[in-house]
Protein backbone atom coordinates (compact mmCIF):
# COMPACT_ATOMS: atom_id res chain seq x y z
CA UNK A 1 0.00 0.00 0.00
CA UNK A 2 1.26 3.56 -0.24
CA UNK A 3 2.53 5.46 2.68
CA UNK A 4 4.65 8.28 3.52
CA UNK A 5 6.76 8.17 6.86
CA UNK A 6 7.70 10.81 8.98
CA UNK A 7 10.56 9.41 10.91
CA UNK A 8 10.43 11.86 13.80
CA UNK A 9 7.34 12.40 15.22
CA UNK A 10 8.01 15.00 18.42
CA UNK A 11 11.61 17.52 17.56
CA UNK A 12 12.72 20.18 20.82
CA UNK A 13 15.17 22.10 19.49
CA UNK A 14 16.84 25.77 20.85
CA UNK A 15 16.32 28.58 19.24
CA UNK A 16 19.10 29.00 15.78
CA UNK A 17 19.68 25.41 16.10
CA UNK A 18 19.21 23.74 12.20
CA UNK A 19 16.23 21.58 11.97
CA UNK A 20 16.39 18.37 9.42
CA UNK A 21 12.88 16.69 9.07
CA UNK A 22 13.03 13.14 7.68
CA UNK A 23 10.33 12.08 5.07
CA UNK A 24 9.99 8.56 3.21
CA UNK A 25 7.49 7.38 0.68
CA UNK A 26 6.96 4.13 -0.76
CA UNK A 27 5.64 4.91 -4.62
CA UNK A 28 7.58 3.28 -7.47
CA UNK A 29 6.52 5.81 -9.71
CA UNK A 30 6.88 9.91 -10.29
CA UNK A 31 5.67 11.83 -7.37
CA UNK A 32 4.55 15.21 -6.71
CA UNK A 33 5.98 16.17 -2.84
CA UNK A 34 5.06 18.79 -0.32
CA UNK A 35 5.74 20.00 2.80
CA UNK A 36 2.74 21.97 4.60
CA UNK A 37 2.68 23.31 7.91
CA UNK A 38 0.20 24.11 10.98
CA UNK A 39 0.86 26.55 12.82
CA UNK A 40 -0.64 26.52 16.40
CA UNK A 41 -4.87 26.80 15.95
CA UNK A 42 -4.10 27.43 12.41
CA UNK A 43 -5.05 25.98 8.95
CA UNK A 44 -2.40 23.84 7.14
CA UNK A 45 -0.31 25.82 4.54
CA UNK A 46 2.33 25.26 1.89
CA UNK A 47 5.51 25.12 2.66
CA UNK A 48 7.39 24.24 -0.67
CA UNK A 49 6.98 21.69 -3.13
CA UNK A 50 8.69 19.51 -5.66
CA UNK A 51 7.39 18.27 -9.13
CA UNK A 52 10.58 17.86 -11.12
CA UNK A 53 13.60 20.04 -11.99
CA UNK A 54 16.14 20.92 -9.47
CA UNK A 55 15.87 18.53 -6.69
CA UNK A 56 16.46 21.09 -4.20
CA UNK A 57 13.56 23.13 -3.43
CA UNK A 58 13.53 26.61 -1.86
CA UNK A 59 10.13 27.66 0.42
CA UNK A 60 9.11 30.07 2.74
CA UNK A 61 10.14 31.40 5.67
CA UNK A 62 13.46 30.17 4.98
CA UNK A 63 12.71 26.36 4.27
CA UNK A 64 14.51 24.37 1.85
CA UNK A 65 13.76 20.30 1.10
CA UNK A 66 16.02 18.34 -1.28
CA UNK A 67 14.30 14.99 -3.19
CA UNK A 68 16.38 12.95 -3.21
CA UNK A 69 15.20 9.75 -6.00
CA UNK A 70 16.93 6.53 -4.84
CA UNK A 71 16.55 7.04 -1.23
CA UNK A 72 12.37 8.17 -1.76
CA UNK A 73 12.96 10.64 0.10
CA UNK A 74 11.97 14.51 0.94
CA UNK A 75 13.49 15.81 3.49
CA UNK A 76 12.91 19.13 5.09
CA UNK A 77 15.90 21.94 5.98
CA UNK A 78 15.84 24.97 8.41
CA UNK A 79 20.01 25.83 9.13
CA UNK A 80 18.62 28.22 11.98
CA UNK A 81 15.31 28.11 13.64
CA UNK A 82 13.23 30.52 15.34
CA UNK A 83 10.64 30.13 18.33
CA UNK A 84 7.84 31.00 16.13
CA UNK A 85 8.72 27.96 13.72
CA UNK A 86 6.55 25.97 16.52
CA UNK A 87 4.36 23.85 14.59
CA UNK A 88 3.34 20.61 13.23
CA UNK A 89 4.93 19.43 9.52
CA UNK A 90 3.36 17.64 7.58
CA UNK A 91 4.70 15.46 4.66
CA UNK A 92 2.77 14.89 1.38
CA UNK A 93 2.64 13.02 -1.65
CA UNK A 94 0.99 12.50 -4.80
CA UNK A 95 1.34 9.76 -7.03
CA UNK A 96 1.35 10.88 -11.05
CA UNK A 97 -1.53 8.37 -12.05
CA UNK A 98 -3.53 8.67 -8.53
CA UNK A 99 -5.77 11.83 -7.95
CA UNK A 100 -4.82 10.82 -3.69
CA UNK A 101 -2.82 12.59 -1.71
CA UNK A 102 -1.19 10.75 1.12
CA UNK A 103 0.38 12.70 4.16
CA UNK A 104 2.62 11.38 6.85
CA UNK A 105 1.13 11.63 9.95
CA UNK A 106 3.24 14.48 11.06
CA UNK A 107 6.13 16.01 13.09
CA UNK A 108 5.65 18.59 16.12
CA UNK A 109 8.24 20.43 16.32
CA UNK A 110 8.78 22.91 19.53
CA UNK A 111 11.33 25.21 19.53
CA UNK A 112 12.97 26.50 22.92
CA UNK A 113 13.13 30.57 23.21
CA UNK B 1 -9.66 36.98 -0.49
CA UNK B 2 -9.45 33.57 -2.04
CA UNK B 3 -10.23 31.48 0.71
CA UNK B 4 -11.80 27.54 2.22
CA UNK B 5 -14.32 27.86 4.54
CA UNK B 6 -16.63 25.60 6.50
CA UNK B 7 -19.22 25.52 8.99
CA UNK B 8 -19.71 25.05 11.88
CA UNK B 9 -16.61 25.38 13.67
CA UNK B 10 -16.92 23.34 16.42
CA UNK B 11 -20.06 20.69 16.60
CA UNK B 12 -21.12 18.75 19.49
CA UNK B 13 -23.62 15.93 18.88
CA UNK B 14 -25.02 12.70 19.61
CA UNK B 15 -24.36 9.07 18.24
CA UNK B 16 -26.98 8.54 15.64
CA UNK B 17 -28.17 12.24 14.73
CA UNK B 18 -27.60 13.35 10.69
CA UNK B 19 -24.96 16.19 10.12
CA UNK B 20 -23.64 18.49 7.74
CA UNK B 21 -20.45 20.06 7.48
CA UNK B 22 -20.03 22.65 4.80
CA UNK B 23 -17.44 24.32 3.14
CA UNK B 24 -17.00 26.29 -0.08
CA UNK B 25 -14.42 27.65 -1.97
CA UNK B 26 -14.06 31.00 -3.62
CA UNK B 27 -11.10 30.06 -6.29
CA UNK B 28 -13.04 28.65 -8.88
CA UNK B 29 -11.65 25.29 -8.21
CA UNK B 30 -11.91 21.63 -9.63
CA UNK B 31 -10.67 19.85 -7.04
CA UNK B 32 -12.00 19.61 -3.64
CA UNK B 33 -11.23 17.10 -0.62
CA UNK B 34 -12.21 16.05 2.53
CA UNK B 35 -9.46 15.29 5.70
CA UNK B 36 -9.37 14.22 8.94
CA UNK B 37 -6.89 14.60 11.51
CA UNK B 38 -6.28 12.72 14.89
CA UNK B 39 -3.44 12.55 17.09
CA UNK B 40 -0.86 10.58 15.57
CA UNK B 41 -2.64 10.05 12.66
CA UNK B 42 -2.18 12.56 11.27
CA UNK B 43 -4.17 13.69 7.60
CA UNK B 44 -6.25 11.06 5.78
CA UNK B 45 -8.05 11.48 3.19
CA UNK B 46 -11.72 10.64 3.41
CA UNK B 47 -13.13 11.57 -0.31
CA UNK B 48 -11.86 13.50 -2.84
CA UNK B 49 -14.03 15.32 -5.64
CA UNK B 50 -12.35 15.92 -9.62
CA UNK B 51 -15.42 17.96 -10.45
CA UNK B 52 -18.73 18.55 -10.20
CA UNK B 53 -20.70 15.11 -9.66
CA UNK B 54 -17.61 13.24 -9.29
CA UNK B 55 -16.45 11.93 -6.72
CA UNK B 56 -14.66 9.37 -5.02
CA UNK B 57 -13.51 7.22 -2.16
CA UNK B 58 -10.69 8.52 0.12
CA UNK B 59 -8.78 6.01 2.08
CA UNK B 60 -11.24 6.15 5.42
CA UNK B 61 -14.32 6.79 3.73
CA UNK B 62 -16.44 4.26 5.99
CA UNK B 63 -18.91 6.36 7.80
CA UNK B 64 -19.18 9.57 5.72
CA UNK B 65 -21.01 10.64 2.54
CA UNK B 66 -20.46 13.60 0.39
CA UNK B 67 -22.03 15.31 -2.84
CA UNK B 68 -20.92 18.03 -5.50
CA UNK B 69 -23.41 19.35 -7.49
CA UNK B 70 -21.83 23.10 -7.33
CA UNK B 71 -18.32 23.57 -8.13
CA UNK B 72 -17.75 25.99 -5.01
CA UNK B 73 -19.11 23.62 -2.44
CA UNK B 74 -18.13 19.90 -1.40
CA UNK B 75 -20.40 19.30 2.18
CA UNK B 76 -19.81 16.16 4.04
CA UNK B 77 -22.63 14.17 5.78
CA UNK B 78 -22.49 12.55 8.40
CA UNK B 79 -25.75 10.10 8.43
CA UNK B 80 -24.91 8.58 11.60
CA UNK B 81 -21.96 9.60 13.92
CA UNK B 82 -20.12 7.63 16.17
CA UNK B 83 -18.04 8.52 18.61
CA UNK B 84 -15.11 7.22 16.15
CA UNK B 85 -15.75 10.09 14.12
CA UNK B 86 -14.69 12.46 16.94
CA UNK B 87 -11.95 14.45 15.41
CA UNK B 88 -10.83 17.36 13.41
CA UNK B 89 -11.87 17.72 10.05
CA UNK B 90 -10.53 19.79 6.94
CA UNK B 91 -11.84 20.89 3.72
CA UNK B 92 -9.43 21.69 1.01
CA UNK B 93 -9.22 22.78 -2.74
CA UNK B 94 -7.00 23.18 -5.46
CA UNK B 95 -6.75 23.92 -9.00
CA UNK B 96 -6.00 19.64 -9.47
CA UNK B 97 -4.39 17.31 -8.13
CA UNK B 98 -0.07 16.29 -8.98
CA UNK B 99 1.52 19.31 -8.31
CA UNK B 100 -1.41 21.85 -7.15
CA UNK B 101 -0.95 23.22 -3.56
CA UNK B 102 -3.90 22.53 -1.79
CA UNK B 103 -6.02 25.50 -0.14
CA UNK B 104 -6.87 24.22 3.03
CA UNK B 105 -10.27 25.24 5.32
CA UNK B 106 -9.99 26.47 8.56
CA UNK B 107 -11.28 23.37 10.08
CA UNK B 108 -13.92 21.72 12.38
CA UNK B 109 -13.90 19.82 15.32
CA UNK B 110 -16.19 17.70 15.54
CA UNK B 111 -17.36 15.45 19.09
CA UNK B 112 -19.93 12.71 18.98
CA UNK B 113 -20.95 11.45 22.31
Amino acid sequence: AQSVSQHNHHVILSEAASLELGCNYSYGGTVNLFWYVQYPGQHLQLLLKYFSGDPLVKGIKGFEAEFIKSKFSFNLRKPSVQWSDTAEYFCAVNENRDDKIIFGKGTRLHILP
Amino acid sequence: EAQVTQNPRYLITVTGKKLTVTCSQNMNHEYMSWYRQDPGLGLRQIYYSMNVEVTDKGDVPEGYKVSRKEKRNFPLILESPSPNQTSLYFCASSSGTGRYEQYFGPGTRLTVT
